[in-house]
C-alpha cells in the first residue's frame, strides 16, 4: 500500500480533450513532485512544490499546469498535448527539512497517459 | 550533458552471483547519492542511500568516489527477486532537486 496515490492509473486522450491527474499523499510530507517517465528515457523532473510553493519548473511546455492547493494534493491540468507526451507521469513527495532531507522520494504508482 | 549517467544494461546473472553498478554524476556540486528499485511497471523506491565512507545493507553495498565522480551498487549472492532496474539519483544544490539516471536493467537466472 502506497502513502501517494495516483488517479487515474490510465488515460487516453486525443489531442483537443482537457484532462487532469490527481495527486494525494497521506504522509504529512511538505514537499510534492511531477515526474515524467517515459520508454528509454530517464525521469525527468517537472514540477516541485514546497510548502505548496512551485519551487521548480524545469521548461515544461505550457499545455502541462500544476496546481498545488495544500500540502497533501497536487494536479496536473493537461490541455492540448501531443502525442510525444504519451508517458507514466509519476508523482512524489519528500520531507524536507531547511537544507536537511531524508533524501526519500515517495512515489505514487502512476498515471499511464496515451495521447491520440 | 545528462546530470546522471548508468549502464543501461540488461546484466543477466545467474543466482548467486555477484553484480556491480556503476553510475557517473557530471556535477560536482551534487551534495546526496542514492540508489532507487523499480520493478516492471512499478513505481520507484529507494534501496539505499550512498554515504562517502561506504555503506551496506546486507547483501547491498552503495560506494561513492567524489573525485571520480561516480557511485556504484554491489550486489551479492544475487537472488531472483533483485530483477529490477537500479536507479542511480543525485541531489543537486538543494534537496528537492532529485536527479535519476536513466538505470540498469538487472535479470537473474535460475
Amino acid at each position: 500500500e502506497t502513502g501517494v496515490t495516483q488517479t487515474p492509473r490510465h488515460l487516453v486522450m486525443g489531442m483537443t480533450n482537457k484532462k487532469s491527474l490527481k495527486c494525494e499523499q497521506h504522509l504529512g510530507h511538505n514537499a510534492m513532485y511531477w515526474y515524467k517517465q517515459s520508454a528509454k528515457k530517464p525521469l525527468e523532473l517537472m514540477f516541485v512544490y514546497n510548502f505548496k510553493e512551485q519551487t521548480e519548473n524545469n521548461s515544461v511546455p505550457s499545455r502541462f499546469s500544476p496546481e498545488c492547493p495544500n500540502s497533501s494534493h497536487l494536479f496536473l491540468h493537461l490541455h492540448t498535448l501531443q502525442p510525444e507526451d504519451s508517458a507514466l507521469y509519476l508523482c512524489a513527495s519528500s520531507q524536507d527539512i531547511g537544507d536537511r532531507s531524508t533524501g526519500e522520494l515517495f512515489f505514487g504508482e502512476g498515471s499511464r497517459l496515451t495521447v491520440l | 550533458r545528462k546530470e546522471v549517467e548508468q549502464d543501461p544494461g540488461p546484466f543477466n546473472v545467474p543466482e548467486g552471483a555477484t553484480v556491480a553498478f556503476n553510475c557517473t554524476y557530471s556535477n560536482s556540486a551534487s551534495q546526496s547519492f542514492f540508489w532507487y528499485r523499480q520493478d516492471c511497471r512499478k513505481e520507484p523506491k529507494l534501496l539505499m542511500s550512498v554515504y562517502s565512507s561506504g555503506n551496506e545493507d546486507g547483501r547491498f553495498t552503495a560506494q561513492l568516489n567524489r573525485a571520480s565522480q561516480y557511485i556504484s551498487l554491489l550486489i551479492r549472492d544475487s537472488k531472483l527477486s533483485d530483477s529490477a532496474t537500479y536507479l542511480c539519483v543525485v541531489t543537486i544544490y538543494n534537496f528537492n532537486k532529485f536527479y535519476f539516471g536513466s538505470g540498469t536493467k538487472l535479470n537473474v537466472k535460475p
